[in-house]
């Protein structure tokens, strides 16, 4: 199994702060990554597909890259509705393995 | 709307069964492969298992192998896990995710809003 995962764990944050959370795979995936944003008590929700698109209704802060074993969540200016969790997804192989997540929070 | 629903979670003894139930609206279910993605309090999501829009393909995560069995019933537009031989370790949130395919690439792209299985004594 491909083993995704993420640093930090969790972060601390302001309004309007630019976050880089970051995913690294145990093996090359090319660009079979996705993110998903969970806030609490919520189910997750897609953000990132193929490493750096956007799916659609997603707000153009969020921004993803990367490419082989390392890739990057960028949201570019903080929003109170961004303090989640994330967990970025290999779809390269089965079973479709998650990162550990990282948890954003308030400063 | 697009809209999946999670039913059937509730609390069981260790060995018990449960069968979770997924109702799919808003879009053609036979269409689309199907999840079930767990979550256990506190911690980060698991995928469990996949099946394919005919059924012809499944999948199962090491841990629930050969205990947990998915199918669907695309009459009904409706998704099912029948979990057997529930341990402790089982408890989760359980979620049904619509699997969806952008070219080459695959993303979870529809998630239920989860039902909670407890499996305690």
């Amino acid at each position: 199994d491909i083993q995704m995962t993420q640093s930090p764990s969790s972060l601390s944050a302001s309004v309007g702060d630019r976050v880089t959370i970051t995913c690294r795979a145990s093996q090359s995936i090319a660009s079979y990554l996705n993110w998903y944003q969970q806030r609490p008590g919520k189910a997750p929700k897609l953000l990132i597909y193929a490493a750096s698109s956007l799916q659609s209704g997603v707000p153009s802060r969020f921004s993803g890259s990367g490419s082989g074993t390392d890739f990057t969540l960028t949201i570019s200016s903080l929003q109170p509705e961004d303090f989640a969790t994330y967990y970025c997804q290999q779809t390269y192989s089965t079973p479709r393995t998650f990162g550990q997540g990282t948890k954003v929070e308030i400063k | 709307e697009v809209q999946l629903v999670e039913s059937g979670g509730g609390l069981v003894q260790p060995g018990g069964s449960l069968r979770l139930s997924c109702a799919a609206s808003g879009f053609t279910f036979s269409s689309y492969p199907m999840n079930w993605v767990r979550q256990a309090p506190g911690k980060g999501l698991e995928w469990v298992s996949y099946i394919s829009g005919s059924s012809s393909t499944i999948y199962y995560g090491d841990s629930v192998k050969g205990r947990f069995t998915i199918s669907r019933d695309n009459a009904k537009s409706s998704l099912y896990l029948q979990m057997n031989s529930l341990r402790a370790e089982d408890t989760a949130v359980y979620y049904c995710a619509r699997h969806y395919y952008y070219g080459v690439n695959d993303a979870f792209d529809i998630w239920g809003q989860g039902t909670m299985v407890t499996v305690s004594s």
